[in-house]
C-alpha cells in the first residue's frame, strides 16, 4: 500500500500569510496526486488534481507542485475562507489512500 | 445544479447490516466510475470502494473486503453500498462521489454531503 504523509498536521497562520503544506508518498506516484479542502460538517472540495492543475472555480492563490514522491500545496495569501482541513490523495494504485490531513487555523 | 444525496445511514448494532444509497440529480452516473469515501468522527478521509461504469469491476479497502458490496443501478441513476457484519470501527460519515479522469490521472469530483453510520450496542 502507498502511504501518504502530510506535514504539518496542524498549522496556525494569519490572513495574508503564504502557507505551504507538504505531502510525501511512500513510493513513486508520478503526478497522480489530488488535493481537497474540507470545512467542518461539509463534503470535501477538490482544489488541485494531477498534482498541479487547478480545478475550475478555485482561486488562483492555490497552487500545487511536485512529482514522484514529494508534493506541495501552496496558498499564496491566506484569506478568511481558507481556514479548513486539507487532504492529499493518491490515485496511482489501489488501495487509494489519503494523507492524514492538515488543519489550518487562524493565528 | 448537480447533486449527490446519500441515504440509509443510522444506528445499527455490531454485526448488523445497512444499505446506503446515493441518488444523483442533474447528473447521469452511467458514464462515470463512482466511489464511496468515509470519515470517522474527528478523523481523516478513508477510501472505501470504487466501481466501474458498467459495474464489471470493483475495488475495496482491505478492512471492508468480504463485508461491503458496492453496486450501481444506472437505470435508476443510483449507487449503493451494502454493509454487512458491521463493526464499531465502521462508524463514520459515508460520502459518495463520481470519478473524473484527466488522462490516466483521476480524482473525486462531485461529492454528496454524506450519511452517518453509527455502529454501537
Amino acid at each position: 500500500d502507498i502511504q501518504m504523509t502530510q506535514s504539518p498536521s496542524s498549522l496556525s497562520a494569519s490572513v495574508g500569510d503564504r502557507v505551504t503544506i507538504t505531502c510525501r508518498a511512500s513510493q513513486n506516484i508520478n503526478t497522480y496526486l489530488n488535493w481537497y479542502q474540507q470545512k467542518p460538517g461539509k463534503a470535501p472540495n477538490l482544489l488541485i488534481y494531477a498534482a498541479s492543475t487547478l480545478q475550475t472555480g478555485v482561486p488562483s492563490r492555490f497552487s500545487g507542485s511536485g512529482s514522484g514522491t514529494d508534493f506541495t500545496l501552496t496558498i499564496s495569501s491566506l484569506q478568511p475562507d481558507d481556514f479548513a482541513a486539507y487532504y492529499c490523495q493518491q490515485s496511482s494504485s489501489y488501495p487509494i489512500t489519503f494523507g492524514q490531513g492538515t488543519r489550518l487555523e487562524i493565528k | 445544479e448537480v447533486r449527490l444525496v446519500e441515504s440509509g445511514g443510522g444506528l445499527v448494532q455490531p454485526g448488523g447490516s445497512l444499505r446506503l444509497s446515493c441518488a444523483a440529480s442533474e447528473f447521469t452516473i452511467s458514464g462515470y466510475w463512482m466511489g464511496w469515501v468515509r470519515q470517522a468522527p474527528g478523523k481523516g478521509l478513508e477510501w472505501v470502494a470504487n466501481i466501474k461504469p458498467d459495474g464489471s469491476y470493483t475495488s475495496y479497502v482491505d478492512s471492508v473486503k468480504g463485508r461491503f458490496t458496492i453496486s450501481r443501478d444506472n437505470a435508476k441513476n443510483s449507487l449503493d453500498l451494502q454493509m454487512n457484519s458491521l463493526r464499531a470501527e465502521d462508524t463514520a460519515v459515508y460520502h459518495c462521489s463520481n470519478i473524473r479522469f484527466y488522462g490516466r490521472s483521476w480524482y473525486y469530483d462531485y461529492w454528496g454531503q454524506g450519511t452517518l453510520v453509527t455502529v454501537s450496542s
